[in-house]
């Protein structure tokens, strides 16, 4: 996942705007790839995965990117709406451990 | 409705009072796991477990303990707890631990040690 930092970083658009939150991922065995979303006093959300075997995957307004040569991962959420603000987290699967590693987080506002 | 619950989800506790924070999923699921968060630092897990009678430590497993004796509950035990496991914890359940499928979070318990 993303390097440890003392501060998440974070990001603010304009409600419709779209939105790209950026992970670095550390292992290039990783195989697995989750977005995770967190709304405030929740528990983290399953949005979207995509295999290391593909470099596009898209939902529903989302859309992930994998690029492994540089072992970067991101998200891309078409038209935001206030609801999209959350924090957001990548995770990577090891599979030979098979367990999810967790990336720091990015919070996204979005302004009305 | 498929859930993962927690239970409390508020703690304010002393250090060394043993405590116990519930999961329980309602899934069937066979895979759970017990992460906690912290400022900066993403989620961490501290214990997982594969099936019934199966687990193992995960990344900070110093000062916790488990146990699995039925599928659907996972416990997370604090025999001792000190200050720095002041944290967010949460619980996880899925189907089982191999990749595509999706975990489930509880809501999560906020513990604090004074």
């Amino acid at each position: 996942g993303e390097s440890v930092g003392l501060h998440l970083p974070t990001l603010s658009v304009q409600e419709g705007d779209n939105s790209i939150i950026n992970c670095a991922y550390s292992n290039s065995a990783s195989d697995y790839f989750i977005w995770y979303k967190q709304e405030s006093g929740k528990g983290p959300q399953f949005i979207i995965d995509i295999r290391s075997n593909m470099d596009k995957r898209q939902g529903q307004r989302v859309t992930v990117l994998l690029n492994k040569t540089v072992k970067h991962l991101s998200l891309q959420i078409a038209a935001t709406q206030p609801g999209d603000s959350a924090v957001y987290f990548c995770a990577e699967y090891f599979q030979g451990a098979q367990k999810l590693v967790f990336g720091q987080g990015t919070r996204l506002t979005i302004n009305p | 409705e498929a859930q993962v619950t927690q239970n409390p989800r508020y703690l304010i506790t002393v250090t060394g009072k043993k405590l116990t924070v519930t999961c329980s999923q309602n899934m069937n699921h066979e895979y759970m796991s017990w992460y906690r968060q912290d400022p900066g630092l993403g989620l961490r897990q501290i214990y997982y477990s594969m099936n019934v009678e199966v687990t193992d430590k995960g990344d900070v497993p110093e000062g916790y303990k488990v146990s699995r004796k039925e599928k659907r509950n996972f416990p997370l035990i604090l025999e001792s707890p000190s200050p720095n496991q002041t944290s967010l914890y949460f619980c996880a359940s899925s189907l089982s631990s191999g990749m595509n499928t999706e975990a489930f979070f509880g809501q999560g318990t906020r513990l604090t040690v004074v």
